[in-house]
Parts: C-alpha cells; structure tokens; sequence
C-alpha cells in the first residue's frame, strides 16, 4: 500500500532557531500534501495544504511567514519551522494522497515529534 | 467543514464487537465519511470511507444511516491492538481536505 515517510521522527532544538521537516511519499506521486499539528491529549489541527509547484495555502490562524512550506516535486513536502519557541513544541503530522487513483485513502506519515528548549 | 460529534471514550472487551457511533447532521450530499485511528505516538491510520452505502473491508464495516446524518464503525471482533483514538471525518469532495473531530478513545479490555 501507499507509504509517506517523515524525517526525522523527533528533534530537539533551540529557541530560536529553525527546523526542517520532511515528508516524503515513497511509491506514489502527491500533487497534494497537507500539514498537521497535534498537540498532547488533542486532535490533529490542519495547518495547510501543499501544493506541488505552487504556493501552499494555509488555514486561519496559521503563521504563513513561521511555518514555511516548499513542495518542490510530487514525491516530497517540506515544512520550515521558522524560529523556533517552546510553544511550537508539537507533533507535526504530513498526510497524501495517491494522485494517480480514485482511492480517497489518505495516507499519513508517522509525525515528527519537536521539542524546543 | 462539516463537523462530527463522537463519544470521547468507550469501552470494549477483547473478542467482542465494538459499535462506534458518529453523528455528522450537518453532511452535504456530496461528503464522504472516512474512518481513521490512531495509535499514541504515530500518524493515523485509515480504516474505512463510505458515501451512502454500508462497506466493509478487513478490518471493519460501516455502517451508513439512510439519512446519512449518522455513521457507525463496526470493529467485529475487538483485540488489544484495536485500542487507539478513532476519528470519524467528513471530506468534502471540492477541497478534498481532513478535518478532525475530537475521536473516540476505544479501551479494550483483556
């Protein structure tokens, strides 16, 4: 079946600096990927939707300029924590979907559990 | 977004069958329901989709109110590896975007 790999699974970092997420789905193409956050004890929070070779859109209330995203091909999203601060600490959770089938299946990665200190 | 109202918490023994109910009054004709889970510490897991008739698969049925205002999730013969947070999810077919619910936090008894 499908399978979307994140990287890495967690990380640690200062505040204020910045960190890479990536989401990559392995044997499919995703024209379109999206990005959640969760935090502990709460549900998944759509942040924005990736496009590839365009410009991600992203969902009220969520910081285009602080969570930067780049879909630069159909096979891999990326997610900049720009910034970093404690209260961006989250599991961050990328999801896709197979472009080239009618199945409506999203599949999600394994999220990547950050930690800012 | 359409919205869903599911129980926070239920409980199930092992090798029963487990009915998790969602009720979705606010669906659109078009909306598709789709079931996922969740395991603490990984990303969800799909389990099933319908849009007006019940389906099955491997791993559960669903079962669709003929108003479809509601939705059951039928697990047939609950294990301790069924123990997860379950979402019920409408997905409107124009933005083809998730957006999640509080779930459903299944605790399966041994």
């Amino acid at each position: 079946g499908a399978v979307v790999s994140q990287h890495p699974s967690w990380v640690i970092c200062k505040s204020g600096t910045s960190v890479k997420i990536e989401c990559r789905s392995l044997d499919f193409q995703a024209t379109t990927m999206f990005w959640y956050r969760q935090f502990p004890k709460q549900s998944l929070m759509l942040m924005a939707t990736s496009n590839e070779g365009s410009k991600a859109t992203y969902e009220q209330g969520v910081e285009k300029d602080k969570f930067l995203i780049n879909h630069a091909s159909l096979t891999l999203s990326t997610l900049t924590v720009t910034s970093a601060h404690p209260e961006d600490s989250s599991f961050y959770i990328c999801s896709a979907r197979d472009s080239g089938t009618t199945n409506y299946g999203y599949t999600f990665g394994s999220g990547t559990r950050l930690t800012v200190v | 977004d359409a919205k869903t109202t599911q129980p926070n918490s239920m409980e199930s023994n092992e090798e029963e069958p487990v009915h998790l109910p969602c009720n979705h009054s606010t669906i659109s004709g078009t909306d598709y329901i789709h079931w996922y889970r969740q395991l603490p510490s990984q990303g969800p897991e799909y389990v099933i989709h319908g849009l007006t008739s019940n389906v099955n698969n491997r791993m559960a049925s669903l079962a669709i109110a003929e108003d479809r205002k509601s939705s059951t999730l039928i697990l047939h013969r609950a294990t301790l590896r069924d123990a997860a947070v379950y979402y019920c999810i409408l997905r409107d077919v124009s933005f083809n975007k998730f957006y999640f619910g509080s779930g459903t936090k299944l605790n399966v008894k041994p």
